[in-house]
């Protein structure tokens, strides 16, 4: 059974401080990487993609990949309260013939302000 | 209208009713998707479209009926449901499936279903 795991937390950081976000995943064959944020009641909005080991920047976020290590992360810097959600990993590989996404459970974020 | 439209966002229906759920994608993307999000777990991935054809079916109960007329539109028709069916469905699109994918996902904004 391919899992992804994420601390389902919530993890509580100050305003303006880094939130450091990770996940785990047990596919050694996966290819793509992705971090999704959710606001409540609200459907999941693409953060970051990342497909190669090392840092990916995009503005405040920075996603991490260690294929050796499995696993991926998200930084967020400079945290605002309006960064309060759940982030959602998902990794992505082939699977008997077909390609499959797999979700972890998520870990809430709040931004203290 | 952009990106990924779902519609109802909310319904409610009885063990015994028939309905469907609409999604439509604006994306000009091959890959469409339907995913269950009940309260602390993972999305499940239900039913994968490439093309209009079904690559996927993820041991989804029979009771929950996919239909792709063309690669915009995807339907999840929905009859005897289960009270536990009640969840958060997760219409998505991307470039590609199978196994070309690898491509980002983009949702729509989901249908609330409350089975009673």
């Amino acid at each position: 059974q391919k899992e992804v795991e994420q601390n389902s937390g919530p993890l509580s950081v100050p305003e303006g401080a880094i939130a450091s976000l990770n996940c785990t995943y047990s596919d050694r064959v996966s290819q793509s990487f992705f971090w999704y944020r959710q606001y409540s009641g609200k459907s999941p909005e693409l953060i970051m993609s990342i497909y190669s080991n090392g840092d990916k920047e995009d503005g405040r976020f920075t996603a991490q990949l260690n294929k050796a290590s499995q696993y991926v992360s998200l930084l967020i810097r400079d945290s605002q309260p309006s960064d309060s959600a759940t982030y959602l990993c998902a990794v992505g590989g082939p699977t008997s013939g077909t390609y499959k996404y797999i979700f972890g459970t998520g870990t809430r974020l709040k931004v203290l302000a | 209208e952009t990106g990924v439209t779902q519609t109802p966002r909310h319904l409610v229906m009885g063990m015994t009713n028939k309905k469907s759920l609409k999604c439509e994608q604006h994306l000009g993307h091959n890959a469409m998707y339907w995913y269950k999000q009940s309260a602390k777990k993972p999305l499940e991935l239900m039913f994968v479209y490439s093309l209009e054809e079904r690559v996927e079916n993820n041991s989804v109960p029979s009771r929950f009926s996919p239909e792709c007329p063309n690669s915009s539109h995807l339907f999840l028709h929905l009859h005897t449901l289960q009270p536990e069916d009640s969840a958060l469905y997760l219409c998505a699109s991307s470039q590609e499936a199978g196994l070309l994918g690898g491509d980002t996902q983009y949702f729509g904004p989901g249908t609330r279903l409350t089975v009673l």
